[in-house]
């Protein structure tokens, strides 16, 4: 019974297309979150929402778009790849309203590569 | 913003040796530290966390220390296994959401 579940695990795509990786969670929390995990394996936030609405931001460029259509769900979409866009992507969710210092889980990743 | 250094970056040991690893933070309003170990093709996987009223965890094999005058805090893991290679990573977190630290790639030689 997965926790964090991310689809898909895989996604290659030619650059210029739009794509989008869907994510839910099954443990009830209130935030959820996606981090980008680039080629050096560093971490970096990206977005946070709490229960469905967007709380932090992290000057990601407007090709990215998240969409939360209830607290148990956080979408990525992503317009006009770019070679650098390639990285493993990464939804996790974490318990408490609006705070951030709790354990985060995390889904096992959608690894995009931009050809 | 908050700011986490990790060291080292790699790390091998011999089986049953002992492995620790630091993490600085910048952030005095960071009040949670959590470690992650990271398999390959797996997310971040929570392994011990520690908040800043305390000074020291344990959980078995792994601990963790912090010191909040100095903004340090490590993750020691005593007796290692080979089932212990992995990368870990530390991260703080106080009013933001979770900074990481760049990782450690830990090595355990059998």
């Amino acid at each position: 019974d997965t926790a964090v579940s991310q689809t898909p695990k895989y996604l290659v795509t030619q650059m210029g297309n739009d794509k989008s990786i869907k994510c839910e969670q099954n443990l009830g929390h209130d935030t959820m979150y996606w981090y980008k995990q680039d080629s050096k394996k560093f971490l970096k936030i990206m977005f946070s929402y709490n229960n469905k609405e967007l709380i932090i931001n992290e000057t990601v460029p407007n090709r990215f778009s998240p969409k939360s259509p209830d607290k148990a769900h956080l979408n990525l979409h992503i317009n006009s790849l770019e070679l650098g866009d390639s990285a493993v992507y990464f939804c996790a969710s974490s318990p408490g309203h609006q705070v951030f210092n709790y354990g985060y889980t995390f889904g096992s990743g959608t690894r995009l590569t931009v050809v | 913003g908050e700011n986490v250094e990790q060291h080292p970056s790699t790390l091998s040991v011999q089986e049953g040796d002992s492995a620790v690893i630091k993490c600085t933070y910048s952030d005095s309003a960071s009040n949670y530290f959590p470690w992650y170990k990271q398999e390959l093709g797996k997310g971040p996987q929570l392994i011990i966390d520690i908040r800043s009223n305390v000074g020291e965890k344990k959980d078995q094999r792994i601990a963790v220390t912090l010191n909040k005058t100095a903004k340090h805090f490590s993750l020691h893991i005593t007796e290692t296994q080979p089932e212990d290679s992995a990368v870990y990573f530390c991260a703080a977190s106080g009013n933001t959401p979770l900074v990481f630290g760049k990782g450690t790639r830990l090595s355990v030689i059998a």
